[in-house]
């Protein structure tokens, strides 16, 4: 699996929006962009996920670039809910043998109210 | 609105015990993932399996055995408990591990055990 980029730390305003980035320079053209998150004392949970195409859901945004080594969350109105470790994670539709995900170490997002 | 239940929440532990951390998913998923968390490094696989009868190694397996009796079940078992193994487990699984075509493989996580091993 591709290795992905992100930055240690960031922060937010409560109320403002937020753009995560990662890049993955390496990402091979079968390979997923998904987003996961996770809570403070809670399990990781999905965000979003895209191929090419820029994707919305009623949680976040993804943008991609058009070259796929770079995408950047997108979170429309940081609220304190939001404060989060968020992974970057590059993975094939199909898996690998094992299916699993590759986490690295994510982004801590830090909401200020 | 139950999806993926890990017991215990947390347990101290002497070296050397046995123990079992228990997961239950209700979603009739085929594939399921025991994953171990340290401070300042993200998530790595220990033990899945892909459909119930089945298991695999993943990244960390040693001193941890899986079974999968079934497909709602998947514990993880420490034969001889070692103080390196303090850790936060996390249980999660998918409808499978190999996404078809035109869907998605969302894992689904569960709160974790938070397990500490004297």
């Amino acid at each position: 699996d591709a290795k992905t980029t992100q930055p240690n730390s960031m922060e937010s305003n409560e109320e403002e929006p937020v753009h995560l980035p990662c890049n993955h320079s390496t990402i091979s053209g079968t390979d997923y962009i998904h987003w996961y998150r996770q809570l403070p004392s809670q399990g990781p949970e999905y965000v979003i996920h895209g191929l090419t195409s820029n994707v919305n859901n009623r949680m976040a945004s993804l943008a991609i670039a058009e070259d796929r080594k770079s995408s950047t969350l997108i979170l429309h109105r940081a609220t304190l809910r939001d404060a989060a470790v968020y992974y970057c994670i590059l993975k094939g539709r199909r898996g690998g043998s094992q299916g699993n995900l590759i986490f690295g170490k994510g982004t801590k997002l830090s909401v200020k109210p | 609105i139950a999806g993926i239940t890990q017991a215990p929440t947390s347990q101290i532990l002497a070296a050397g015990r046995r123990m079992t951390l228990r997961c239950t998913q209700d979603m009739r998923h085929n594939a399921m993932y025991w994953y171990r968390q340290d401070l300042g490094l993200g998530l790595r696989l220990i033990h899945y399996s892909n459909t119930a009868g089945t298991t695999g190694k993943g990244e960390v397996p040693d001193g941890y055995s899986v079974s999968r009796a079934n497909t709602d079940d998947f514990p993880l078992t420490l034969a001889s408990a070692v103080p390196s193994q303090t850790s936060v487990y996390f249980c999660a699984s998918s409808k499978t591990a190999f996404g078809r075509v035109n869907s998605y493989n969302e894992q689904f996580f569960g709160p974790g055990t938070r397990l500490t091993v004297l």
